[in-house]
């Protein structure tokens, strides 16, 4: 159980375009996920949290009209990339936590490369 | 803000070492995990400690929950090579976990 999936595994875009990253919770559903950024050999760096229904929470720096997230249900969230660079080039993963667990179940993530 | 470091960063470990990542944060935390994430993998769960001074063993990892509950530590005993990624320390924040810095491990066999 507790298995969440990213779609897609990776992506090759051009600059200017944007991405779509799907976080789905598969065998549970979750009130809250979370959107993380790791560059190569470097910890997670969480971009914002999700909760279902309600406008997500970014950090600090993270720009909301750049990386748009999306929690139509309790079991699927959306990071969309707008108008990408190639600085947003990077491993972009999510996690879920089902209810009032404290578990976080990440996703496979998702290898962006802005050309 | 709150921060959360390890060290080491890396450490490489001959095949029947032992090793210890530590964490520190810089606030108290009312509770502490860890993870572990294998070369191109995502991170998997691996334990939470909630109770100062607290011990937990997984086979043969040992996770440590400091008195005064801002550090904590892995250790693992006689390393293999399944062992070698990256382990993750995490404290809670507002309504979210804040990872560590990471310790690397690689296992040479």
């Amino acid at each position: 159980g507790a298995v969440v999936s990213q779609h897609p595994s990776w992506v090759i875009c051009k600059s200017g375009t944007s991405v779509k990253i799907e976080c789905r919770s598969l065998d549970f559903q979750a009130t809250t996920m979370f959107w993380y950024r790791q560059f190569p050999k470097q910890s997670l760096m969480l971009m914002a949290t999700s909760n279902e229904g309600s406008k997500a929470t970014y950090e600090q720096g993270v720009e909301k009209d750049k990386f748009l997230i999306n929690h139509a249900s309790l079991t699927l969230s959306t990071l969309t990339v707008t108008s990408a660079h190639p600085e947003d080039s990077s491993f972009y993963i999510c996690s879920a936590r089902p209810g009032q667990g404290y578990e976080q179940y990440f996703g496979p993530g998702t290898r962006l490369t802005v050309t | 803000g709150q921060q959360v470091m390890q060290i080491p960063q890396y450490q490489h470990v001959q095949e029947g070492e032992d090793f210890t990542t530590y964490c520190n944060s810089s606030t108290t935390l009312s509770n502490i995990q860890w993870y572990k994430q294998r070369p191109g993998g995502h991170p998997v769960f691996l334990i939470q400690l909630v109770k100062s001074g607290e011990v937990k063993k997984q086979k043969r990892l040992t996770f440590q929950f400091g008195e005064a509950k801002k550090n904590s530590s892995l250790h693992i005993t006689a390393t293999q090579t399944t062992d070698v990624g990256t382990y993750f320390c995490a404290g809670p924040g507002t309504y979210k976990y804040i990872f560590g810095t990471g310790t690397r491990l690689k296992v040479l066999a």
